[in-house]
């Protein structure tokens, strides 16, 4: 079965530096997505993106957030300066119709 | 704002029983799906329903949805201790199709 891989799992990230988080959706979805989760929070929405722009995004996803579909295959979240709050696990979701596929995520600690 | 609710937070049943979990939501959908995490691992897609049904089945669960009260339960049959998960639930609404989730019901099953 078709399967969204993200890479790290886990990446470890000291305060102010940037890093990029990796995602590669099902070849045939059309729409894209970046959720996260706090931990012990609710799943939060952070962005969407279709047709090579983003479509939609939360109050959450300010200027140190940027997405990137680079090649036409990955999709990436890059957090500028991190912040010790940006520390979470984040997903990212692909859909063609009425279905996301989930990745397994990439947990991002902060230091 | 909060969209989907679920109830109750933790539920602790044998192995063997049905384990019912609630959800319940403020704004129209277009659809509602149920999710299972892992502690600390990736967001699994269960189920969705769409706001025209109200009933949907696979395997051991069952989905109910009615749109007049705005809720949803998610019943899962023979409970086995790797069903030791949360449950989530997630609305996605006719303008787009983002998803709004719960706090999640932590359910153990209990050899």
């Amino acid at each position: 079965e078709p399967e969204v891989t993200q890479t790290p799992s886990h990446q470890v990230t000291q305060m102010g530096q940037e890093v990029i988080l990796r995602c590669v959706p099902i070849s045939n979805h059309l729409y894209f997505y970046w959720y996260r989760q706090i931990l012990g929070q609710k799943v939060e929405f952070l962005v969407s993106f279709y047709n090579n722009e983003i479509s939609e995004k939360s109050e959450i996803f300010d200027d140190q957030f940027s997405v990137e579909r680079p090649d036409g295959s990955n999709f990436t979240l890059k957090i500028r300066s991190t912040k010790l709050e940006d520390s979470a696990m984040y997903f990212c979701a692909s859909r063609q119709h009425y279905g996301y596929t989930f990745g397994s995520g990439t947990r991002l600690t902060v230091v | 704002s909060q969209q989907g609710e679920e109830d109750p937070q933790a539920l602790s049943i044998q192995e063997g029983e049905n384990a019912t979990m609630n959800c319940s939501y403020k704004t129209s959908i277009n659809n509602l799906q149920w999710y299972r995490q892992n502690s600390g691992r990736g967001l699994v897609h269960l189920i969705l329903i769409r706001s025209n049904e109200r009933e949907k089945h696979s395997g051991r669960l069952r989905v109910t949805l009615d749109t007049s009260k705005k809720s949803s339960s998610l019943l899962i049959t023979a409970s086995r201790a790797a069903d030791t998960a949360s449950y989530f639930c997630a609305t996605a609404s006719d303008s787009n199709y983002q998803l709004i989730w719960g706090a999640g019901t932590k359910l153990i099953i209990k050899p």
